[in-house]
This record gives structure tokens, C-alpha cells and sequence, in this order.
């Protein structure tokens, strides 16, 4: 199984800040990679698919790179409403492992 | 518009089964696959595994194999997830969503609490 990792496992940042979240697969996953926002009590929402392709609604300070085993989550300018839990996922092939997490609280 | 609805909360006791169904509307069913996830308290992630929704095929997470089964009623739209010798571990909330290859999870279910205890 291929494993995912993320780093750091918390931060604590504040509004305005840039902000990157770190993701590595333990063998290559290509481009096949993609980010999730979770907030206390709700679903995942995915914010990036195939390592840098914003999804639909998402608004455009999220931003993700990267391919192979490296990966990141850039949120340009954070918000308030961005503070949560954010997952990294890869999806090149079963099972479609999630890392585990790295939650963004407020400074 | 697009969303997977999901059935009510279960408490189950050690060694039960539950079934959770998921229901798909606002889009072409059999055009995407639906993938399971769940999350007990307080942790991560965990993916289940996936259905196709097209003709069926599954492919489990081999920590549940054996005690999990994914099936479809394309009348109705909706997906199952059954899981089988219910332990206290299995204590979580399990999400279905709509699976876009090589496109990610676009569209979740609102969770369904599982609770297993004596």
C-alpha cells in the first residue's frame, strides 16, 4: 500500500498569513493526488484535484504543485474561514490512502 | 442539484452487521463510482473502498476484507455499504461519495454515525 504523509501535523497561523502544507507518497503517485478541507462535524470538501487542478467553487488562494512523491497545499492569503483540517489523498491506486491531516488553527 | 443522501444513525452491538445506504441524485448514475470513507472520533480519514457505478465492480481496503460488502440498486440510484462482526473500532462516521477518476472526491454524503456497544 502506498503510504501517505503530511507535514507539519498542526500550525497555528493568522489571518492574512501564506500558508503550505506539505504531502509525500512512499512511491511515486505521478500527479494523481488530491486535497480536502474538513471542518469539526461536516463532510470533506475537495479543494484540488490532480495535484494543482482547482475544483469548481474553490476559491483561487488555494493552490497545489507538485508530482511524483512531493506535493503542496499553498493557501495565499489565509482566512478566517479557512482554518480546519486539511487531507491530502492519492488516487493512483487502491487502496486510495488519505494522509494523516494537518490541522490549521488560529494564532 | 447534485447530492448523496444518506440513511439515519445506528448503535449496533459487538458482532452485528449495519447497512448504510446512500442515495444519488442531480446527476447520471451509472456515470460515476462511489467510494466509501469513514472517520472514527477524533482521527482521520480512512478509505473503505470503492464501486463502480457503472457495472458493479468494487475494490475493498484489505483491513476490510471479508467483512465489508458494496452494492448498487441502479432503479433507485443508491449505493450500500454493509459491514459485518461490528467491532467497538468500527465506531465512526461513515461518508459515501461520488468518485470522479482522477478527479477526486467532488460530492459527499452528510455521514452516518455508527456506534457499536455492548
Amino acid at each position: 500500500d502506498i503510504q501517505m504523509t503530511q507535514s507539519p501535523s498542526s500550525l497555528s497561523a493568522s489571518v492574512r498569513d501564506r500558508v503550505t502544507l506539505t504531502c509525500r507518497a512512499s512511491q511515486s503517485i505521478s500527479s494523481y493526488l488530491n486535497w480536502y478541507q474538513q471542518k469539526p462535524g461536516k463532510a470533506p470538501k475537495l479543494l484540488i484535484y490532480a495535484a494543482s487542478s482547482l475544483q469548481s467553487g474553490v476559491p483561487s488562494r488555494f493552490s497545489g504543485s507538485g508530482s511524483g512523491t512531493d506535493f503542496t497545499l499553498t493557501i495565499s492569503s489565509l482566512q478566517p474561514e479557512d482554518f480546519a483540517t486539511y487531507y491530502c489523498q492519492q488516487s493512483y491506486t487502491g487502496p486510495f490512502t488519505f494522509g494523516p491531516g494537518t490541522k490549521v488553527d488560529i494564532k | 442539484q447534485v447530492q448523496l443522501v444518506q440513511s439515519g444513525a445506528e448503535v449496533k452491538k459487538p458482532g452485528a452487521s449495519v447497512k448504510v445506504s446512500c442515495k444519488a441524485s442531480g446527476y447520471t448514475f451509472i456515470r460515476y463510482d462511489i467510494s466509501w470513507v469513514r472517520q472514527a472520533p477524533g482521527q482521520g480519514l480512512e478509505w473503505m473502498g470503492w464501486m463502480s457505478g457503472y457495472n458493479g465492480n468494487t475494490n475493498y481496503a484489505q483491513n476490510l476484507q471479508g467483512r465489508v460488502t458494496m452494492t448498487t440498486d441502479t432503479s433507485t440510484s443508491t449505493v450500500y455499504m454493509e459491514l459485518r462482526s461490528l467491532r467497538s473500532d468500527d465506531t465512526a462516521v461513515y461518508y459515501c461519495a461520488r468518485d470522479v477518476k482522477g478527479g477526486g472526491m467532488d460530492v459527499w454524503g452528510q455521514g452516518t454515525t455508527v456506534t457499536v456497544s455492548s
